[in-house]
């Protein structure tokens, strides 16, 4: 069984550039999340899936940030003309329905960096 | 008042003594709370989740919860170097229901000194 996966490990771009981060859930794991962590604190929420549809979104999500997940497996995740200040770790995580959604496997994340 | 407190650390302690992690939220709806450790520069992993008053064991690992004092804490016993970690207290308001994201604290730097 593997883990939740996540590509690219690493992005570095330039201000006003879009970038596009993929995760693939752990296999048959109905929810899957999005989180964002910056040095010195806890992951802070963004958005969560239950299958295909998106349930949930941060009031603190910019509209420059989007989410999809069309089939319901692997999710992306957009943010446009990217700024400094989304220099961060995008973390995705996904949870089994069978487990009451409890526990959230998290990836090894995405570490963007905003030149 | 943030969500959910974390004293930052960091926290040392000898190998093989009792390391003691302790946070606090604010939100009394809360119903589920959870204990992850993150080493530097990985992805949070999850230890232990307990959503009922009192003690959940884990091998060495104890979580305790006090709905009423609003307090959750981690017990690590017999601590060992590679415990050093950064570790995060979470909360879902909701057991299994619609509100799926966890709100985390900051973490608490863990440091077991050989």
């Amino acid at each position: 069984d593997t883990g939740v996966s996540q590509d690219p490990r690493h992005k570095i771009t330039k201000r006003g550039q879009n970038v596009t981060f993929r995760c693939d859930p752990i296999s048959e794991h109905n929810r899957l999340y999005w989180y964002r962590q910056t040095l010195g604190q806890g992951p802070e929420f963004l958005t969560y899936f239950q299958n295909e549809a998106q349930l949930e979104k941060s009031r603190l999500l910019s509209d420059r940030f989007s989410a999809e997940r069309p089939k319901g497996s692997f999710s992306t995740l957009e943010i446009q003309r990217t700024e400094q200040g989304d220099s961060a770790m995008y973390l995705c995580a996904s949870s089994l329905r069978d487990r009451g959604y409890n526990e959230q496997f998290f990836g090894p994340g995405t570490r963007l960096t905003v030149l | 008042q943030k969500e959910v407190e974390q004293n930052s650390g960091p926290l040392s302690v000898p190998e093989g003594a009792i390391a003691s992690l302790n946070c606090t939220y604010s939100d009394r709806g809360s119903q589920s709370f959870f204990w992850y450790r993150q080493y530097s520069g990985k992805s949070p992993e999850l230890i232990m989740f307990i959503y009922s008053n009192g003690d959940k064991e884990d091998g060495r690992f104890t979580a305790q919860l006090n709905k009423a004092s609003q307090y959750v804490s981690l017990l690590i016993r017999d601590s060992q170097p590679s415990d050093s970690a950064t570790y995060l207290c979470a909360v879902n308001r909701n057991y299994g229901g619609s509100q799926g994201n966890l709100i985390f604290g900051k973490g608490t730097k863990l440091s077991v000194k050989p």
